[in-house]
């Protein structure tokens, strides 16, 4: 089946600094990729989203680039906030699944010092 | 309600009892899926409805898991004879159509994690 292998945590850098999560995938197809994201006592809710090949998403100053020549789907961010403090998730359908049915990476702890 | 909602937050249990776990969706989605997340991973599949019937719930690990939505809103998921391996956030999502909604957005709760001792 389809699957990710997430950067693995935690990450801890300073408020202004540069932000990168690295994920890549193993897909049948060029199926939707997705970014989850889960703040302290918060569900889990979509961060950003990219379609097809070269596409990229972009939410809350956050951006992932859809990259089927390196199978790869990571996440920046120019310059990090504590609120951005969080638990981020790549993911991508199960094979022949519907959209719903996602595969998820095991999450990167990202903590953000003022 | 505003978002979906997950009851109860935390249960905690032992080894060898029933428990259940409740999910109330979005007023209107269609699609309700529940996910386990143990401590450190990400979250897993388990089972999906589209409406009242469970369209796949390849993702249930045994016969001792099970989950019903009988009027096509509100889900329980059943969990007879729990073990400590048991042990994990339990999620349920829901989206307004099978593929995820427009957006492919699935809105989830915040998680009903069982303790299993």
């Amino acid at each position: 089946g389809n699957s990710v292998t997430q950067m693995e945590g935690p990450v801890t850098l300073s408020e202004e600094a540069f932000l990168t999560i690295n994920c890549t995938y193993t897909a049948t197809g060029y199926p939707s990729l997705f970014w989850y994201v889960q703040y302290p006592g918060e569900g889990l809710q979509l961060l950003l989203k990219a379609t097809k090949a070269d596409d990229k998403g972009s939410n809350k100053g956050f951006e992932a680039t859809y990259r089927k020549e390196t199978t790869s789907f990571h996440l920046e961010k120019g310059s990090v906030q504590v609120s951005d403090s969080a638990v981020y998730f790549c993911a991508l359908p199960d094979r022949g699944s519907t959209l719903g049915r996602l595969y998820f990476g095991r999450g990167t702890q990202l903590t953000v010092w003022p | 309600g505003a978002g979906v909602s997950q009851t109860p937050s935390n249960k905690v249990t032992e080894k060898g009892k029933y428990v259940e776990l409740r999910c109330d969706p979005i007023s209107g989605h269609t699609a309700l899926y529940w996910y386990r997340q143990s401590l450190g991973q990400g979250p897993e599949f388990l089972i999906y409805f589209q409406g009242t019937g469970a369209a796949d719930d390849s993702g249930l690990p045994n016969d001792r898991f099970f989950a019903v939505r009988p009027e096509g809103s509100v889900s329980t998921l059943k969990i007879q004879r729990t073990e400590r391996g048991d042990s994990a956030v339990y999620l349920c999502a829901s989206s307004l159509i099978a593929t995820g909604g427009p957006g492919g957005e699935l809105f989830f709760g915040e998680g009903s994690r069982l303790t299993v001792l």
